[in-house]
């Protein structure tokens, strides 16, 4: 069954740093991995998708990587701004003993205060 | 194009009595996918359709739980008797099954409290 762990569970910054999450998976069989923004008590935005075939994708401020065989990913934000302050969730799809190529794994989630 | 749009946003309800959440997805999307969030948590995947054809469940969805996907466009998710170990976010997302990335778009939720 896979697994993902995102660390650290919350992380406090000051305005301006730049900084890195970390997302971790079991089963590395996958076919893509998602990052996902969570406002309180608002749906998930996406943010990247990473194709098992690629190593990184950027957006913007936001780098995200992709080591599949190691089964880990970064999602690094650079010049951190008060309105990042968020959760953020990574998914895998698939993974699950070759299982789905359609259902997203979720981790827990960080949750990120950037402090003005 | 809106975004997936789900309805209501909020409920509350007492406990034993049946609710129904509406998704819309993303009007080219022919996959839909219905996942449970509770507080501190990441959200669970529920069940998921391929047009009109609901092709996985999780054991996560209890015989009170039932979703529909009757003409492979909107969704409804409805819970029995409610208990209120339900009370969460239910979450609807959709993607597209063939040329694209098979990236998945969320709605703004459906928040369940059960009293």
């Amino acid at each position: 069954k896979q697994e993902v762990t995102q660390i650290p569970a919350a992380l406090s910054v000051p305005e301006g740093e730049n900084l890195v999450l970390n997302c971790s998976f079991t089963d590395s069989a996958i076919y893509n991995l998602q990052w996902f923004r969570q406002d309180p008590g608002k749906g998930l935005t996406s943010l990247l998708l990473i194709q098992s075939s690629q190593r990184e994708q950027t957006s913007g401020r936001l780098n995200a990587s992709l080591d599949k065989s190691s089964g880990r990913s970064t999602l690094y934000i650079a010049a951190s701004q008060p309105g990042d302050s968020a959760t953020y969730l990574c998914a895998v799809k698939g993974g699950n003993s070759g299982g789905s190529n359609y259902k997203l794994t979720f981790g827990k989630g960080t949750l990120l205060t950037v402090n003005p | 194009d809106t975004g997936v749009s789900q309805d209501p946003r909020h409920k509350i309800t007492k406990r034993g009595q049946n609710v129904t959440f509406r998704c819309d997805p993303i009007s080219e999307h022919n996959r839909l996918y219905w996942y449970r969030q509770t507080l501190g948590q990441g959200p669970e995947f529920l069940t998921y359709f391929q047009n009109e054809a609901q092709l996985e469940k999780s054991r996560l969805l209890s015989d009170r739980f039932s979703a529909e996907r009757p003409k492979g466009s909107f969704s409804t998710l409805e819970i029995q008797r409610t208990e209120q170990g339900d009370s969460a976010m239910y979450l609807c997302a959709s993607s597209f099954r063939g040329k694209g990335t098979g990236e998945l778009f969320f709605g703004e939720g459906s928040r369940l409290t059960v009293l």
